[in-house]
């Protein structure tokens, strides 16, 4: 079974520029997570999806942050236009369903955004 | 408050046993206590995670104490592969990972 996978792996941009994250979920799960790490810092929540709906999204940091989830499937998270406060790895994590809080959320890989 | 107190790093020999303690001090009755891990340049990994009573699966073993003020994640055998940084949190609402510092284990050959 595919793992939490995310693309692109790495991102450079200038600041000011538009960069979109794309995530896929393991199938079948209809929660989703959005975290980010950025230099030296903690890993943050930003957000949460059930299905395609925004759960929780508490943990955005400004409105320059969207994130959509088309037909509760992937998962995209654009940031427009992208700071240099941006940069930073950016994890999505996906779960089967409930919030009871014993879940398991499976990471992936996530993306390296770095803005010049 | 869904903080919890880990040291900040610990060191191992390769083949001994691993005791990685954490701090619940504020915890309640129905908060599931998370252990995730982080390898080098690799997303969290989940590692175990328990209510009530210990826990083992094949990565490791959970021991909640008593009082669920505190618990103990264990791995029987630290190799190599076990350097990271160990995470233990209390999902809030949602089921959301607060992760703080986490503990970095270094594994010495």
């Amino acid at each position: 079974e595919a793992g939490v996978t995310q693309f692109p792996s790495h991102s450079v941009i200038e600041k000011g520029q538009t960069v979109t994250l794309r995530c896929d979920p393991i199938s079948g799960h209809d929660n989703l997570y959005w975290y980010r790490r950025v230099m030296g810092k903690e890993i943050k929540f930003l957000l949460h999806f059930v299905k395609e709906s925004k759960q929780d999204e508490s943990g955005m940091p400004n409105n320059r942050f969207l994130a959509e989830r088309t037909g509760g499937t992937y998962s995209t998270l654009k940031v427009q236009p992208a700071e240099l406060e941006d940069s930073g790895v950016y994890f999505c994590a996906s779960s089967l369903g409930g919030t009871s809080g014993a879940e398991t959320q499976y990471f992936g890989p996530g993306t390296r955004l770095l803005v010049l | 408050d869904a903080k919890t107190t880990q040291p900040n790093s610990m060191e191992s020999n390769e083949e001994e046993p691993v005791h990685l303690p954490c701090n619940h001090s504020t915890i309640s009755g129905t908060d599931y206590i998370h252990w995730y891990r982080q390898l080098p340049s690799q997303g969290p990994e989940y590692v175990i995670h328990g209510l009530t009573s210990n826990v083992n699966n094949r990565m490791a073993s959970l021991a909640i104490a008593e009082d669920r003020k505190s618990s103990t994640l264990i791995l029987h055998r630290a190799t190599l592969r076990d350097a990271a940084v160990y995470y233990c949190i209390r999902p809030r609402a949602g089921n959301m990972l607060t992760f703080g510092g986490g503990t970095r284990l270094m594994v010495k050959p």
